[in-house]
């Protein structure tokens, strides 16, 4: 069965204090990694999606990178509003095409001014 | 481009009662893939509609029931409601036009069963 660990549960961070969050993933066939930030009451917003190991994106503050079993969240020099839960989520299964995500339980993420 | 949309954003039931919510994908998108999210299971899948036939199925009982229309939208019904259902209930909608791609959600609909 897929799983996906996500740690730690929560982390509290000072403004500017850099730090990294783990996915852990078993999975059969992995079509996509796919991290997603979410607000309290709304809707995850998507991040990245990486595909391959050795495979990194960017995007402002954050950084995405992935192995063959885990998956790294790092954020540099982080700001208030990037509070928020950050979860991840792989695609995988042997229905091909289908779009089912198995999500990790999320790490709650607290930047303190 | 529009975002994902999800009709009601709120909902209040009794147990017994049966709900129906809806969803409309992003423009373009044939994918619907619908999703509950509780504190103490996290997000877990339901199932997912393509070109209006369910292609997967998580492992929900038969109270949890979905459809997706010619043009893409979806409704998902939920009869003889539990307490246990009280939940966020996620749309996400993806081009589909190959393995790994992105799934975008809406902002949901918050049910609450009394």
């Amino acid at each position: 069965e897929d799983q996906v660990t996500q740690s730690p549960e929560a982390l509290r961070l000072q403004e500017g204090e850099s730090s990294s969050l783990n996915c852990s993933y078993t999975v059969s066939g992995l079509r996509g990694l796919f991290w997603y930030r979410q607000d309290p009451g709304k809707g995850p917003e998507f991040l990245f999606t990486l595909y391959s190991a050795g495979e990194e994106k960017e995007k402002e503050r954050l950084k995405a990178t992935l192995t063959k079993k885990e998956s790294f969240l790092h954020i540099t020099a982080p700001k208030p509003e990037d509070s928020a839960t950050y979860l991840c989520a792989v695609q995988a299964g042997v229905i091909q095409g289908a779009q089912k995500l198995v999500f990790g339980q999320g790490t709650r993420l607290t930047i303190n001014p | 481009k529009a975002g994902v949309t999800q009709t009601p954003r709120y909902l209040i039931k009794t147990r017994g009662q049966q709900v129906t919510l809806s969803c409309s994908p992003i423009s373009g998108h044939r994918s619907v893939s619908w999703y509950q999210q509780t504190p103490g299971q996290g997000l877990q899948f339901l199932f997912e509609y393509f070109s209006e036939t369910q292609r997967n199925k998580g492992n929900f009982p038969g109270r949890f029931s979905g459809r997706q229309f010619s043009n893409s939208r979806s409704e998902m019904n939920v009869s003889t409601l539990e307490l246990g259902d009280s939940a966020l209930y996620l749309c996400a909608s993806s081009l589909a036009l190959a393995e790994g791609d992105t799934q975008y959600f809406g902002p949901g609909t918050r049910l609450t069963v009394l």
